[in-house]
């Protein structure tokens, strides 16, 4: 295990539902990130966090909302999503977004829109 | 932008053969590069990266990377590979200069043959 874990591991929601994605690392990490993952494509970075305060948002909809109450905890908001929007959800983290540090990954949420 | 290719969808590789995984990059100032693996249902998982210094790189599992800065590419090797290293393998970058993106590969299905 990465240290860093994800909660729920699948999620099957209508498009008018408001639903809610965790993560929690316990690495003692300041940055956080959630990434996109679809099939046949590269990870795609959504958000970044550094001590709690988000420090990057690569253009993500606002149906998509983050939240980062502590350096250990990172929720993904959901509400009123398209089906475009089912992928592989993952959470990552790293002693600080400093470039020469490695990220550690959650094992995803699998998000299902119908 | 920083970007990396992987250019082989899947490798194929008989048991106790040497594996290989192509990468390359392209940054604008130095580049930090990563290498990750990915299980069926798992997470990301960290395998080396290279920063500075020795171009051949060791990581985790019996897997290293040469880093070849005229080539710009970072390859990812194994003397002899196992049916436990079937996965997704993702190249990263990020760039010494500017954007402190992680940019991910598309990734690459590696296929042990026993």
């Amino acid at each position: 295990e990465t240290g860093v874990t994800q909660t729920p591991r699948h999620l099957v929601m209508g498009m008018t539902n408001k639903k809610s994605l965790k993560c929690e690392q316990h690495l003692g990490h300041n940055a956080m990130y959630w990434y996109k993952q679809s099939a046949k494509k590269p990870l795609e970075l959504m958000f970044v966090y550094n001590f709690k305060e988000q420090t990057e948002n690569n253009s993500v909809p606002s149906r998509f909302s983050p939240e980062c109450p502590n350096s250990s905890h990172l929720f993904l908001h959901l509400h009123t999503l398209q089906p475009e929007d089912s992928a592989l959800y993952l959470c990552a983290s790293s002693q600080d977004p400093d470039r020469t540090y490695e990220q550690y990954f959650g094992p995803g949420t699998r998000l299902t829109v119908t | 932008a920083q970007s990396v290719a992987q250019p082989e969808d899947q490798v194929n590789v008989a048991e106790g053969n040497p594996l290989t995984v192509k990468c390359t990059y392209s940054v604008s100032g130095n580049p930090y590069l990563f290498w990750y693996v990915q299980y069926p249902n798992r997470g990301l998982q960290f395998l080396l990266k290279y920063i500075t210094g020795d171009n051949l790189v060791k990581g985790s599992y019996g897997f290293e990377a040469e880093f070849n800065k005229s080539q710009t590419s970072f390859h990812l090797k194994k003397p002899s590979a196992l049916v436990s290293d079937s996965a997704l393998y993702f190249c990263a970058v990020r760039d010494g200069y500017g954007n402190n993106r992680l940019a991910f590969g598309k990734g690459n299905q590696v296929v042990v043959i026993p």
